[in-house]
């Protein structure tokens, strides 16, 4: 049972517009998300997170919103770069303790058009 | 470089081999996580420790897979007789012990061929 679901294989986006990276979960037990962002033979990199008590949290050109009542979490990253094209993971956890228990989606690989 | 490193990064190795990766985590974690990665998938969890203890393993890991952190510092992961369905990337991350957050940071990973 898939408790982290990254629908979308992977997106194609036009440089300087924006991304949107879905991600939907089925444990209402969660209440911390990350993102991490892996480029080919690299170790997954941190993006941003966020708490269950948000519903939005912000870092530059990324913003990620939270929607519990969904169970859904997006990632916005604006304006696209070259550079972003990788593939990004969700992950969740449960409980402030769990670090290892986080649950990962099967990524998105995106790519960001000239 | 104060990131997770890896060592080695590459790994080719015959069947029923013995492999051994090393993991130095970010000097100021005390936690160190394994992991696992085949294309196309997440990372799967296989075994935490708290400075040196081992507190979680997961059913993934099985009896040929052993993990040490013996003075709390750097970890090794070995796999006895290697079979192919071992090969992934494994990877280390770190984290430190926070009353909030679980962000974790990767290393770059240990590529595992088995042949």
């Amino acid at each position: 049972d898939q408790q982290v679901k990254q629908n979308s294989p992977s997106l194609s986006v036009q440089e300087g517009r924006i991304s949107i990276l879905n991600c939907d979960y089925t444990n209402s037990m969660f209440d911390y998300f990350l993102w991490y962002k892996k480029y080919p033979a690299e170790g997954p990199t941190f993006l941003i997170s966020i708490s269950s008590i948000k519903d939005k949290n912000e870092d530059g050109r990324f913003t990620v919103f939270l929607n519990k009542s969904a169970k859904h979490l997006s990632l916005h990253i604006v304006p696209s770069q070259p550079g972003d094209s990788a593939v990004y993971f969700c992950a969740a956890s449960a409980g402030m303790d769990s670090n290892y228990q986080l649950i990962w989606g099967a990524g998105t690989k995106l790519i960001i058009k000239p | 470089d104060t990131g997770v490193s890896q060592d080695p990064r590459h790994k080719i190795t015959k069947r029923g081999q013995n492999v051994t990766f090393r993991c130095d985590p970010i000097s100021e974690h005390n936690r160190l996580y394994w992991y696992r990665q085949t294309l196309g998938q997440g990372p799967e969890f296989l075994t935490y420790f708290q400075n040196e203890a081992q507190l979680e393993k997961s059913r993934l890991l099985s009896d040929r897979f052993s993990a040490e952190r013996p003075k709390g510092s750097f970890s090794t992961l070995e796999i006895q007789r290697t079979e192919q369905g071992d090969s992934a990337m494994y990877l280390c991350a770190s984290s430190p012990t926070r009353d909030s957050g679980n962000t974790i940071y990767f290393g770059e990973g240990s590529w595992l061929t088995v042949v």
